[in-house]
Order: structure tokens, then sequence, then C-alpha cells
């Protein structure tokens, strides 16, 4: 069965701390897996788009890496800001068009 | 930054009845999708749609659903015979040629509820 898991569902931090967000999955085939930030009330905002062969990708402080071999991916953020503070979704495409979202985790960045 | 929007943001029908959620893409934005997420559960993919045909479809995505592009701009989704297990947000959502590796972008979604 298609799949993505996501952990922690919720994470508190202080303000300039860094945090890591996993991410596992089932499906197959496999195409590509995304993150997103979700505000809350707003559409996904796409982090990172990364196919099988790429390990890792940046997007300022958003740092993305995969592992397609585990089926295992993280956001990393550094230098958390308090407007990071939303729901951050994985998402895993597979061929062709069709997505498989995570239930997020909430992140809330605190003074 | 382009944008895409969705019309209305929130819509109320009476269980029974049809509707129909608006969506335009950004312009030069070729391949288009729907999704759906109810109240405090994830999202989920009903259906995308390229070249004026549906490309997949979840297995939500049954006979009471269609979508369409009537003009080159809208893309609508129509949903017939409405239950109260419809009630949540719908998203659209659009991307440019090179479809699947292209990042996606959303509108902010109809917030649809089922009396």
């Amino acid at each position: 069965k298609n799949q993505v898991e996501q952990s922690p569902q919720s994470l508190i931090i202080l303000e300039g701390k860094n945090c890591t967000l996993q991410c596992n999955y089932t499906v197959s085939p496999f195409s590509n897996l995304r993150w997103y930030k979700q505000d809350t009330g707003r559409g996904p905002v796409s982090l990172t788009i990364m196919t099988f062969s790429e390990n890792t990708k940046s997007n300022g402080r958003y740092t993305a890496t995969l592992d397609a071999d585990t089926k295992q991916s993280s956001l990393h953020i550094t230098a958390s800001q308090l407007s990071d503070s939303a729901s951050y979704i994985c998402v895993v495409s597979a061929y062709f068009n069709k997505f498989y979202f995570g239930s997020g985790t909430k992140l809330n960045v605190k003074p | 930054e382009p944008e895409v929007t969705q019309t209305p943001s929130h819509q109320v029908t009476q269980m029974g009845q049809e509707v129909i959620l608006r969506c335009v893409p950004i312009s030069n934005h070729l391949y288009f999708y729907w999704y759906r997420q109810i109240l405090g559960q994830k999202v989920e993919f009903l259906v995308s749609f390229y070249n004026n045909e549906i490309s997949e479809k979840s297995e939500i995505f049954d006979d009471q659903f269609s979508v369409e592009r009537p003009d080159g701009s809208n893309f609508t989704l129509k949903i017939r015979s409405t239950k109260l297990e419809d009630s949540a947000m719908y998203f659209c959502a659009s991307n440019p040629l090179g479809g699947g590796n292209q990042p996606q972008h959303f509108g902010d979604g109809t917030r649809l509820s089922i009396l």
C-alpha cells in the first residue's frame, strides 16, 4: 500500500534553534519527493523537490535529504524563525502525476 | 508573482445538491490538480489534468466527481449529489510544462460545507 509517514506529529522549538523532520514512504513506482510548508488557512507552498538520483537539496534555511534505498527523507531547518511556525508536509509522487501526502509535522517556533 | 486563485473561499450547500468549485491556474501552466483536505486530516490527491483530459485520478475520484477546463482559463471541480462527508477544504494546484518534477503552485482553497 502506498503510504507516507511523518514524524514527529508536532514539535516545539525555540527561535534560533535547528530542527529535523522525518518522512518515511512506501510509494512505488517512485517519481519524486517534495516538502511543502503549509501555513494555517493557506495552500501548501513548495520548498524542495528531489528525484531518485538526488541526495540533498537546499532552499535557503531548508535542507532536504533523500535516501531512496531506505525510502527515507528528512527536512532540516536551520536557525529557526517565528515565521517558520507551520505544518511541513512530505509528498511522494508516483508515476505519473499521482501524489501521496503525509499527515505533516506541526512546527511551533517560540520566542 | 502569479497566483492560483480559487472561488468561492467558502461554499455552503445542502446535501444532495451539486456544487462547482472554480480555480484559475497560473496562465502559462499546463498541468492542473485538485486535492481535498478533510478537517484535521492529511491532504488527499483527487485528480490530475493535462491536455484537456484526466491523466491520473485517485480512488476517491469516482463518478460523483468531474473536472473541466471550460474556457482555457478556468479549471472546475464538479461534485454531484453532495454528501455530508464531502465537507472539506478543496485545493487547486497547477504547474508548468515538465509535469511531475515541477513545483506545484497551490491556491488557498475553497472550504466546502455540506449541511
